[in-house]
């Protein structure tokens, strides 16, 4: 079986440009989490979906930031513009059940940002 | 709210030491508990879990107790390999929450040979 397929696993790009991380979670799996990664605040998470609709994106650290989830199967962390700060590596993960008996999270390879 | 505090490092142990690593949570409800493990490059991936009190979760040779009297569901390996070596993660699940995941900060474990 296919697990969460993120892409692209690496992206340098200059400050004030656009990026785009995107993420196919498990089929099936009606939660999808993103996460950041950094050595100086370790993982955090940005937002989560249940069921396509965001529930909690209090961790998305600013406007810059934007997280969207079309379908089940098709997620995309935007941030426009970005800045060196950003730069961290960002996982995807999903879940098979929302709301109720809790499984555990299926984590993706990860999306290494580089911000110049 | 809920939350995960685990012991920080980094840890370094010999081969065939034995290893502990604290965790211990806050949650208004009835959490599941898991032990994550995230090896150089990778994602993080699911070592064990414990979903009531009283539960033991173990896999690879690591074992953890759901202890609901202290909060705590530690992580114990009787003898470490090399390959062990990675950041180990505490983390929650509530249902109170909505399926939302908490995570502790993650503690480095480097076994030298």
């Amino acid at each position: 079986d296919a697990g969460v397929i993120q892409s692209p696993r690496h992206e340098v790009t200059e400050m004030g440009q656009e990026v785009t991380l995107r993420c196919k979670p498990i089929s099936g799996h009606n939660s999808l989490f993103w996460y950041r990664q950094t050595m100086m605040r370790g993982l955090e998470l940005l937002i989560y979906f249940n069921n396509n609709v965001p529930i909690d994106d209090s961790g998305m650290p600013e406007d810059r930031f934007s997280a969207k989830m079309p379908n089940a199967s098709f997620s995309t962390l935007k941030i426009q513009p970005s800045e060196p700060r950003d730069s961290a590596v960002y996982f995807c993960a999903s879940s098979p059940l929302a709301g109720q008996v809790t499984g555990e999270l299926f984590f993706g390879e990860g999306s290494r940002l580089t911000v110049l | 709210g809920d939350s995960v505090t685990q012991m920080e490092g980094p840890v370094t142990l010999s081969e065939e030491a034995f290893l502990t690593i604290n965790c211990t949570y806050t949650a208004t409800g009835y959490p599941s508990l898991f032990w994550y493990v995230q090896y150089p490059g990778e994602g993080l991936q699911l070592l064990l879990k414990a979903t009531k009190a009283d539960d033991k979760g173990s896999n690879k040779g690591f074992e953890a107790t759901y202890r609901k009297e202290t909060t705590s569901f530690h992580l114990e390996k009787g003898s470490v390999q090399v390959s062990d070596s990675a950041v180990y993660f505490c983390a929650l699940s509530d249902s109170n929450t909505g399926n939302q995941f908490y995570f502790g900060t993650g503690t480095s474990l480097t076994v030298i040979p």
